[in-house]
């Protein structure tokens, strides 16, 4: 496996709440990506980043903002989490020109 | 948007039965991969296919890629217990920039033993 780990594995909170999800990865690899999965909707690109300081929506982006300061680091946040979006959480990465994609063992997080 | 429709949702087999995904768009596709999501884990890419027509093999796994470039199938020779999980197609999204792929929903796959 890639050396991808993300982190909360497991996180509960609080509609309302802010919540930073964290992605890292030791690959040096240019692109990373947040998925959320859901049942019956398979895996939906929230935000995407090609480089340090470099991103960009994805199909389900409302109500989250993303950074990445650093190639190892891409951060999720949701601002005021909500109930729809309790979910699992995959960050992704892959190579510049490789298209496959390497994910990481997901975040669940569940918002009460 | 560009969509990849995904059939069927789920397949239960017998152990030793033959196992088929198909993953279908209408919009031409430069090259499509292939993912397996194993219960509880995270998705593993499997292949790319890029040729009109290309047939790869791994072990008892086939994938095809259609000649007009719109349809991709995976076809799994003799299930075993070992093949549960999900599977899905990706096809690279046009709209957005490199990399940015479009996942089918998904083949739940279980195999009775």
């Amino acid at each position: 496996d890639a050396g991808i780990t993300q982190s909360p594995r497991h996180k509960v909170t609080e509609t309302g709440t802010p919540v930073t999800l964290r992605c890292h990865q030791t690959e040096n690899h240019r692109y990373m990506y947040w998925y959320r999965q859901d049942p019956g909707h398979g895996l939906r690109l929230i935000h995407y980043s090609y480089g340090v300081k470099d991103t960009d929506k994805g199909e389900v982006s409302d109500g989250y903002s993303v950074s990445r300061s650093k190639t190892e680091d891409f951060l999720l946040t949701l601002e005021s989490a909500t109930s729809s979006q309790t979910s699992v959480y995959f960050c992704a990465i892959s190579e510049w020109q490789s298209y496959e994609q390497y994910f990481g063992p997901g975040t669940r997080l569940t918002v009460t | 948007g560009q969509q990849v429709m995904q059939i069927p949702q789920y397949q239960h087999v017998q152990e030793g039965e033959d196992f088929t995904t198909y993953c279908n768009s209408s919009t031409t596709l430069s090259n499509i991969q292939w993912y397996k999501q194993r219960p509880g884990g995270h998705p593993v890419f499997l292949i790319q296919l890029v040729k009109s027509g290309e047939v790869k093999k791994q072990k008892r796994l086939t994938f095809q890629f259609g000649e007009a470039k719109k349809n991709s199938s995976l076809h799994i020779t003799a299930t075993q217990t070992t093949d549960v999980g999900t599977y899905f197609c990706a096809a690279m999204n046009y709209g957005g920039s490199q990399g940015n792929l479009i996942f089918g929903k998904g083949t739940k796959l279980s195999v009775k033993p």
